[in-house]
């Protein structure tokens, strides 16, 4: 079974530009999640989707973050513009259904993003 | 809301030593308890979890006792090995709520 495959795996841009990552969950996983990761702490949830609607989008900087999740598989992530404080690994992961606390979620490898 | 505490790094041990990484948690309700491991250059891997109270949750020779009274979740392995290198997570979720709160990660050095 395929994992969750994420992209690009590693970026560099310059504080003001834009930058997009993609994501590609487990086939049939109706739930996907965006977390950010900054160097020595855990994850933090950015937002959840359930198929291609929002669940929880409340960590989520909205005025330089957007997601959307059309037809309700793949993923983008996009900031605009970057800041300095958005290096950070961001890590995308599936998960089967929505709305069990016991449900696993599948994680991608990550995209490590340096903002210079 | 929900926090995790995790034991400071970085551990290192020798092979074959005893671990324990000690992890604490705030929570509302029923959480479901979890341990992540994330190995160089690759994502984050559930390694075991427990959903309530006494529960042991167990895998890959590590195991965790889901402790309310303590509200304690603590990671024990009686002989590492260098492929446990790695960092572990310990993270939380509120009963019908996927949504993970994490520890900020322990990184488990094994020296032959």
């Amino acid at each position: 079974e395929a994992g969750v495959a994420q992209s690009p795996r590693y970026k560099i841009i310059e504080k003001r530009q834009s930058v997009a990552f993609w994501c590609n969950p487990i086939s049939g996983h109706a739930t996907l999640y965006w977390y950010q990761q900054i160097l020595g702490q855990g994850p933090k949830l950015l937002i959840q989707f359930q198929n291609n609607g929002v669940v929880d989008d409340s960590q989520l900087p909205k005025d330089r973050f957007s997601a959307e999740r059309l037809k309700g598989v793949d993923s983008t992530l996009k900031i605009q513009p970057a800041k300095l404080e958005d290096s950070a690994v961001y890590l995308c992961a599936s998960s089967l259904d929505f709305g069990s606390s016991y449900n696993e979620q599948f994680f991608g490898p990550g995209t490590r993003l340096t903002v210079l | 809301g929900n926090s995790v505490t995790q034991m400071e790094g970085p551990v290192t041990l020798s092979e074959e030593a005893f671990l324990t990484i000690n992890c604490t948690y705030t929570a509302t309700g029923y959480p479901s308890l979890f341990w992540y491991v994330q190995y160089p250059g690759e994502g984050l891997q559930l390694l075991l979890k427990a959903t309530k109270a006494d529960d042991k949750g167990s895998n890959k020779g590590f195991e965790a006792t889901y402790r309310k009274e303590t509200t304690s979740f603590h990671l024990e392995k009686g002989s590492v090995q260098v492929s446990d290198s790695a960092v572990y997570f310990c993270a939380l979720n509120n009963f019908g709520n996927e949504k993970l709160t994490f520890g900020t990660g322990t990184r488990l050095t094994i020296i032959p």
